[in-house]
Protein backbone atom coordinates (compact mmCIF):
# COMPACT_ATOMS: atom_id res chain seq x y z
CA UNK A 1 0.00 0.00 0.00
CA UNK A 2 1.04 3.72 -0.21
CA UNK A 3 3.23 5.00 2.36
CA UNK A 4 5.81 7.71 2.85
CA UNK A 5 9.15 6.75 4.83
CA UNK A 6 11.42 9.17 6.36
CA UNK A 7 15.05 9.50 7.31
CA UNK A 8 16.31 9.01 10.62
CA UNK A 9 16.97 11.22 13.73
CA UNK A 10 18.92 13.70 13.65
CA UNK A 11 20.98 15.77 16.28
CA UNK A 12 22.58 19.13 14.72
CA UNK A 13 24.83 22.12 16.44
CA UNK A 14 23.10 25.85 16.03
CA UNK A 15 23.84 26.84 12.99
CA UNK A 16 24.42 23.53 11.29
CA UNK A 17 21.84 22.58 8.16
CA UNK A 18 19.89 19.45 8.06
CA UNK A 19 18.68 17.11 5.04
CA UNK A 20 15.91 15.24 5.69
CA UNK A 21 14.59 12.40 2.84
CA UNK A 22 11.09 11.04 2.51
CA UNK A 23 10.81 8.16 0.05
CA UNK A 24 7.82 7.48 -1.33
CA UNK A 25 5.81 4.21 -2.51
CA UNK A 26 2.89 2.54 -3.76
CA UNK A 27 1.48 5.88 -5.73
CA UNK A 28 2.81 7.67 -8.49
CA UNK A 29 5.21 10.08 -6.98
CA UNK A 30 5.16 12.72 -10.00
CA UNK A 31 1.34 13.01 -9.66
CA UNK A 32 0.91 14.77 -6.81
CA UNK A 33 2.92 17.09 -4.11
CA UNK A 34 4.91 16.97 -0.97
CA UNK A 35 4.39 18.76 1.96
CA UNK A 36 6.92 19.10 4.81
CA UNK A 37 5.43 20.28 8.45
CA UNK A 38 6.77 20.04 11.63
CA UNK A 39 5.75 20.15 15.07
CA UNK A 40 7.75 21.77 18.13
CA UNK A 41 7.71 19.95 21.54
CA UNK A 42 4.29 20.10 23.09
CA UNK A 43 3.05 22.28 20.35
CA UNK A 44 0.80 22.55 16.95
CA UNK A 45 1.09 21.67 13.22
CA UNK A 46 3.09 24.38 11.25
CA UNK A 47 3.26 23.99 7.74
CA UNK A 48 6.78 24.87 6.52
CA UNK A 49 5.98 24.15 2.20
CA UNK A 50 4.67 22.41 -0.60
CA UNK A 51 6.86 21.13 -3.79
CA UNK A 52 5.08 19.45 -7.17
CA UNK A 53 6.58 16.27 -7.63
CA UNK A 54 4.90 17.16 -11.18
CA UNK A 55 6.72 20.33 -11.90
CA UNK A 56 9.39 20.88 -9.11
CA UNK A 57 7.01 23.99 -8.04
CA UNK A 58 7.69 25.26 -4.90
CA UNK A 59 5.31 27.33 -2.11
CA UNK A 60 7.31 28.57 1.16
CA UNK A 61 5.73 29.49 4.32
CA UNK A 62 7.08 33.34 4.24
CA UNK A 63 9.13 32.95 7.81
CA UNK A 64 11.46 29.91 6.55
CA UNK A 65 11.41 31.11 3.05
CA UNK A 66 15.68 32.26 3.40
CA UNK A 67 17.09 28.89 4.76
CA UNK A 68 14.40 26.11 3.58
CA UNK A 69 14.59 24.51 -0.02
CA UNK A 70 12.67 21.59 -0.94
CA UNK A 71 13.69 19.32 -4.04
CA UNK A 72 12.38 16.18 -5.20
CA UNK A 73 13.86 13.05 -7.29
CA UNK A 74 11.65 11.49 -9.29
CA UNK A 75 13.76 9.12 -10.36
CA UNK A 76 13.75 7.49 -6.58
CA UNK A 77 10.22 8.79 -5.97
CA UNK A 78 12.07 10.87 -2.94
CA UNK A 79 11.52 14.42 -1.80
CA UNK A 80 14.25 16.42 0.19
CA UNK A 81 14.41 19.29 2.73
CA UNK A 82 16.68 21.16 3.78
CA UNK A 83 17.13 23.52 6.60
CA UNK A 84 20.10 25.76 6.77
CA UNK A 85 21.46 27.67 9.51
CA UNK A 86 19.19 25.71 12.50
CA UNK A 87 18.37 27.36 15.57
CA UNK A 88 17.32 25.64 18.56
CA UNK A 89 13.67 26.77 17.83
CA UNK A 90 13.41 24.67 14.95
CA UNK A 91 13.70 21.44 17.33
CA UNK A 92 10.98 19.52 16.23
CA UNK A 93 9.43 16.42 14.74
CA UNK A 94 9.40 17.04 10.58
CA UNK A 95 6.57 15.37 8.20
CA UNK A 96 6.69 14.79 5.50
CA UNK A 97 3.26 14.44 3.83
CA UNK A 98 1.48 14.23 0.20
CA UNK A 99 -2.09 15.36 -0.71
CA UNK A 100 -3.79 12.60 -3.54
CA UNK A 101 -6.96 14.34 -2.31
CA UNK A 102 -8.02 17.67 -0.76
CA UNK A 103 -6.09 16.97 2.33
CA UNK A 104 -3.11 15.55 3.75
CA UNK A 105 -3.90 11.78 3.35
CA UNK A 106 -0.72 10.17 3.54
CA UNK A 107 1.93 11.00 5.93
CA UNK A 108 5.61 9.94 6.58
CA UNK A 109 6.48 8.50 10.46
CA UNK A 110 8.66 11.80 10.89
CA UNK A 111 11.76 12.59 11.97
CA UNK A 112 13.07 14.08 15.05
CA UNK A 113 16.07 16.82 14.89
CA UNK A 114 17.10 18.28 17.51
CA UNK A 115 19.29 21.16 17.59
CA UNK A 116 21.60 22.28 20.38
CA UNK A 117 24.04 24.49 21.16
CA UNK B 1 -1.85 37.87 8.58
CA UNK B 2 -4.94 35.06 8.56
CA UNK B 3 -5.11 32.74 11.65
CA UNK B 4 -7.40 29.77 12.47
CA UNK B 5 -8.60 29.68 15.88
CA UNK B 6 -9.34 26.27 17.12
CA UNK B 7 -10.41 25.74 21.09
CA UNK B 8 -8.04 24.54 23.39
CA UNK B 9 -9.82 21.93 24.64
CA UNK B 10 -13.08 20.59 24.57
CA UNK B 11 -14.69 17.05 26.03
CA UNK B 12 -17.73 14.81 26.25
CA UNK B 13 -19.11 11.69 28.12
CA UNK B 14 -18.92 8.25 25.88
CA UNK B 15 -21.62 8.31 23.16
CA UNK B 16 -22.01 12.50 23.31
CA UNK B 17 -21.46 14.38 20.52
CA UNK B 18 -18.97 17.16 20.25
CA UNK B 19 -18.28 19.98 17.45
CA UNK B 20 -14.43 21.57 17.36
CA UNK B 21 -14.46 24.63 15.61
CA UNK B 22 -12.04 26.29 13.78
CA UNK B 23 -12.52 30.38 12.90
CA UNK B 24 -10.72 32.30 10.09
CA UNK B 25 -9.83 35.14 12.24
CA UNK B 26 -9.05 37.85 9.55
CA UNK B 27 -10.06 37.36 6.19
CA UNK B 28 -13.55 35.18 5.36
CA UNK B 29 -13.21 31.52 5.54
CA UNK B 30 -15.36 31.88 2.41
CA UNK B 31 -11.91 32.72 0.38
CA UNK B 32 -10.29 29.29 1.09
CA UNK B 33 -10.89 26.76 -1.36
CA UNK B 34 -11.15 24.24 1.36
CA UNK B 35 -10.43 23.10 4.87
CA UNK B 36 -9.34 19.60 6.14
CA UNK B 37 -9.27 17.93 9.88
CA UNK B 38 -6.84 15.95 11.07
CA UNK B 39 -6.38 13.93 14.33
CA UNK B 40 -3.38 13.10 16.38
CA UNK B 41 -3.03 10.65 18.78
CA UNK B 42 0.56 11.04 21.32
CA UNK B 43 3.68 10.14 19.48
CA UNK B 44 1.83 9.75 16.07
CA UNK B 45 1.66 11.13 13.21
CA UNK B 46 -1.23 13.11 12.03
CA UNK B 47 -3.94 11.40 10.20
CA UNK B 48 -6.72 12.54 7.89
CA UNK B 49 -10.24 13.08 9.11
CA UNK B 50 -12.30 15.03 7.00
CA UNK B 51 -11.12 16.42 3.53
CA UNK B 52 -12.65 19.03 0.97
CA UNK B 53 -14.63 20.28 4.02
CA UNK B 54 -16.74 17.55 4.34
CA UNK B 55 -15.69 14.33 2.80
CA UNK B 56 -14.71 11.50 4.72
CA UNK B 57 -11.57 9.05 4.00
CA UNK B 58 -11.91 5.26 3.35
CA UNK B 59 -11.94 3.80 6.80
CA UNK B 60 -12.74 6.96 8.65
CA UNK B 61 -15.54 6.19 10.40
CA UNK B 62 -18.94 8.11 9.96
CA UNK B 63 -19.09 9.34 13.26
CA UNK B 64 -16.53 11.78 12.12
CA UNK B 65 -18.14 14.95 10.09
CA UNK B 66 -16.85 18.31 8.88
CA UNK B 67 -19.12 21.27 7.91
CA UNK B 68 -18.25 24.89 7.40
CA UNK B 69 -20.49 28.05 7.21
CA UNK B 70 -19.15 31.40 6.67
CA UNK B 71 -15.81 31.86 7.88
CA UNK B 72 -15.95 28.91 10.03
CA UNK B 73 -15.13 24.94 9.65
CA UNK B 74 -16.51 22.42 12.09
CA UNK B 75 -15.98 18.70 12.80
CA UNK B 76 -18.53 17.13 14.59
CA UNK B 77 -17.87 13.51 16.33
CA UNK B 78 -21.10 11.63 16.83
CA UNK B 79 -21.58 8.75 19.80
CA UNK B 80 -18.02 9.61 21.02
CA UNK B 81 -15.41 6.46 21.85
CA UNK B 82 -12.90 5.98 24.21
CA UNK B 83 -10.37 5.85 20.75
CA UNK B 84 -11.15 9.41 19.77
CA UNK B 85 -9.51 11.30 22.60
CA UNK B 86 -6.98 12.89 20.76
CA UNK B 87 -5.35 16.32 19.40
CA UNK B 88 -7.62 17.58 16.16
CA UNK B 89 -6.21 20.07 13.95
CA UNK B 90 -8.14 22.12 11.08
CA UNK B 91 -5.89 23.13 7.62
CA UNK B 92 -7.16 25.60 5.69
CA UNK B 93 -5.84 25.80 1.69
CA UNK B 94 -6.14 29.06 -0.71
CA UNK B 95 -5.68 27.20 -3.84
CA UNK B 96 -3.77 27.89 -6.74
CA UNK B 97 -0.53 26.71 -4.94
CA UNK B 98 -0.81 29.27 -2.12
CA UNK B 99 -0.09 28.52 1.29
CA UNK B 100 -1.61 26.02 3.68
CA UNK B 101 -2.50 27.09 7.16
CA UNK B 102 -3.11 24.89 10.20
CA UNK B 103 -5.12 25.63 13.42
CA UNK B 104 -3.40 25.52 16.69
CA UNK B 105 -4.94 22.06 17.65
CA UNK B 106 -8.05 21.22 20.19
CA UNK B 107 -7.51 18.33 22.63
CA UNK B 108 -10.63 16.50 22.82
CA UNK B 109 -10.85 14.37 26.48
CA UNK B 110 -13.16 11.61 26.76
CA UNK B 111 -14.20 12.10 30.16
Amino acid sequence: QAQLVQSGPEVKKSGASVRLSCKASGYTFSSYGIAWVRQAPGQGLEWMGWISAHNGYTNYVQKLQDRFTMTTDTSTSTAYMELRSLRSDDTAIYYCATNRIDGFDLWGQGTKVTVSS
Amino acid sequence: QSALTQPRSVSGSPGQSVTISCTETSSALGGYIYVSWYQQHPGKAPKLMIYGDTKRPSGVPDRFSGSRSGNTASLIISGLQAEDEADYYCCSYAGSYTSYLFGGGTKLTVL
